[in-house]
C-alpha cells in the first residue's frame, strides 16, 4: 500500500516552455505533499508544500510565479515549471503523507528527471 | 527551525562488514526521526522511523538505528551489509509542532566493496 505514481519520469523540453510534473497518490489520500528538488549527488531542496484545496507554501528562494503548485485534490498534486531555462534542469521528486499526523512517514514518488535545452 | 547533519558524505565497506551511518540533527522542538535509502534514479524508501518509546528502532533489510537524546543523534546501523546495499541514505527529522515540513541530510553514499 502507500503508492505514489509520478510521470513523467523524465521529460526534454525546450527552453521557455512550461512543463507540468503529475503526483498521484494511488491507494491513500494525501492531505499534505511536499515537492523537492534534488541536484546531483546532494540532498533534496524542499521547494514547497501543498495542502488539499489550498495554496501551497513555498520555501524561501523559490520563485512561486514559476513553479506552480497545485492540489486539488486528495489524490493529485501537480507542478508546473514555466518558462523553464537551462538552470531549472534537476531531478524532482514529490512525497505525500497518508494521515494528517506528524509521525507518518513520507511516500515517495520515483522523481521526474527535467533537462532543458 | 530544524537541521540535519550527516557528515559522511561516502563509506566504503567491504561485503559483510558492519556499518554505521551517521546523523545528527539540530531543533527547537521535539522532532520524529527517519532513515531513507535511495536507489539511482527513484524516490526515496522508508527504511525505518523514531516516534517514541524505546530508542533503538529496527528496520527493514537488517537495518537498525538508535535515538539518542542528549547527543541529538540517530545513528544507522547494520551487522553485515550486502552488495545490494549500495546507495544513498538520507536523515529525515520531522518537527512534532509548528510548521509541518519534513527536512532532510545531505545523505550518505553508502558503497560495498566485494
Amino acid at each position: 500500500g502507500a503508492v505514489v505514481s509520478q510521470h513523467p519520469s523524465w521529460v526534454i523540453c525546450k527552453s521557455g516552455t512550461s512543463v507540468k510534473i503529475e503526483c498521484r497518490s494511488l491507494d491513500f489520500q494525501a492531505t499534505t505533499m511536499f515537492w523537492y528538488r534534488q541536484f546531483p549527488k546532494q540532498s533534496l531542496m524542499l521547494m514547497a508544500t501543498s495542502n488539499e484545496g489550498s495554496k501551497a507554501t513555498y520555501e524561501q528562494g523559490v520563485e512561486k510565479d514559476k513553479f506552480l503548485i497545485n492540489h486539488a485534490s486528495l489524490t493529485l498534486s501537480t507542478l508546473t515549471v514555466t518558462s523553464a531555462h537551462p538552470e531549472d534542469s534537476s531531478f524532482y521528486i514529490c512525497s505525500a503523507t497518508s494521515r494528517d499526523s506528524r509521525g507518518s512517514p513520507l511516500h515517495f514518488g520515483n522523481g521526474t528527471r527535467l533537462t532543458v535545452t | 527551525a530544524q537541521s540535519v547533519t550527516q557528515l559522511d558524505s561516502q563509506v566504503p565497506v567491504f561485503e559483510e562488514a558492519p556499518v554505521e551511518l551517521r546523523c545528527n540533527y539540530s531543533s527547537s522542538v521535539s522532532v520524529y526521526l527517519f532513515w531513507y535509502v535511495q536507489y539511482p534514479n527513484q524516490g526515496l524508501q522508508l527504511l525505518l522511523k523514531y516516534l517514541s518509546g524505546s530508542t533503538l528502532v529496527k528496520g527493514i533489510n537488517g537495518f537498525e538505528a538508535e535515538f539518542n537524546k542528549s547527543q541529538t543523534s540517530f545513528h544507522l546501523r547494520k551487522p553485515s551489509v550486502h552488495i545490494s546495499d549500495t546507495a544513498e541514505y538520507f536523515c529525515a527529522v520531522s518537527s512534532r509542532s509548528g510548521t509541518y515540513k519534513y527536512i532532510f541530510g545531505t545523505g550518505t553514499r553508502l558503497k560495498v566493496l566485494a
